[in-house]
């Protein structure tokens, strides 16, 4: 079975300021990352995948996420964020193999303050 | 324009009605999805389908019901069985490689 952790529900981070969002996850088979963005009201929209290959990954609006095998985290970064990037942020796993279903973390707000 | 369709955008139920939420997709995905979400408890699996006239139950199956007739489609049927059934539904879909899910703009559902 997998399991996703987002250590943080809410980041306060002022505009132009990097930010990090954390994810780890606890699988015993290999699987694929993802990290997805949801605007108020709306369905969830992919920022970024890893599916295998370099460890640093780059998603859009300017997002970039690091797999970390031996530390089973997916952290989430931006180096300098906008008003528009508030909203919430899910990582979720899927295993390599078998079963279809993902399995989603509790998410975490982002609010951006001018 | 490929994507994901879902009607209505909010729905009412009364005590005791069943309701229906409609899920459509022009992506050619063999897989579709169905989640349920509540503030601070992220998504969870409701039921999946993995080929037409094919269906397993997720992790909160009980006092929900869905068909697979059509590739395109997979509507979700909230019963009076659900108790609580107040809450933002979101169908996705994904190809055959598992991949990646996309998800449709949602339904909220309430409870006159």
């Amino acid at each position: 079975a997998q399991s996703v952790t987002q250590l943080d529900s809410q980041v306060p981070v002022f505009e132009e300021a990097p930010v990090e969002l954390r994810c780890n996850y606890s699988s015993s088979v290999s699987v694929y990352l993802f990290w997805y963005v949801q605007y108020p009201n709306q369905g969830l929209q992919l920022l970024l995948k890893y599916l295998s290959g370099s460890t640093l990954v780059k998603g859009i609006n300017g997002f970039e996420a690091e797999f970390n095998k031996s530390q089973t985290s997916f952290h989430l970064r931006k180096p300098s964020v906008h008003i528009s990037d508030t909203a919430e942020y899910f990582c979720a796993v899927t295993p390599l193999s078998g079963t279809y279903k993902y399995i989603f973390g509790t998410g975490t707000r982002l609010k951006v303050l001018a | 324009d490929g994507g994901i369709t879902q009607s209505p955008k909010y729905l009412f139920r009364k005590e005791g009605q069943n309701v229906t939420l409609s899920c459509e997709q022009n992506l050619n995905h063999d897989a579709m999805y169905w989640y349920r979400q509540d503030p601070g408890q992220g998504l969870r699996l409701i039921y999946y389908s993995q080929i037409v006239n094919d269906f397993q139950k997720g992790d909160i199956a009980e006092g929900y019901s869905v068909s697979r007739e059509k590739k395109e489609s997979f509507p979700l049927t909230v019963t009076s069985a659900q108790k609580n059934p107040t809450a933002f539904y979101l169908c996705a879909s994904g190809g055959q490689t598992q991949e990646t899910q996309y998800f449709g703009p949602g339904t909220r559902l309430l409870v006159l």
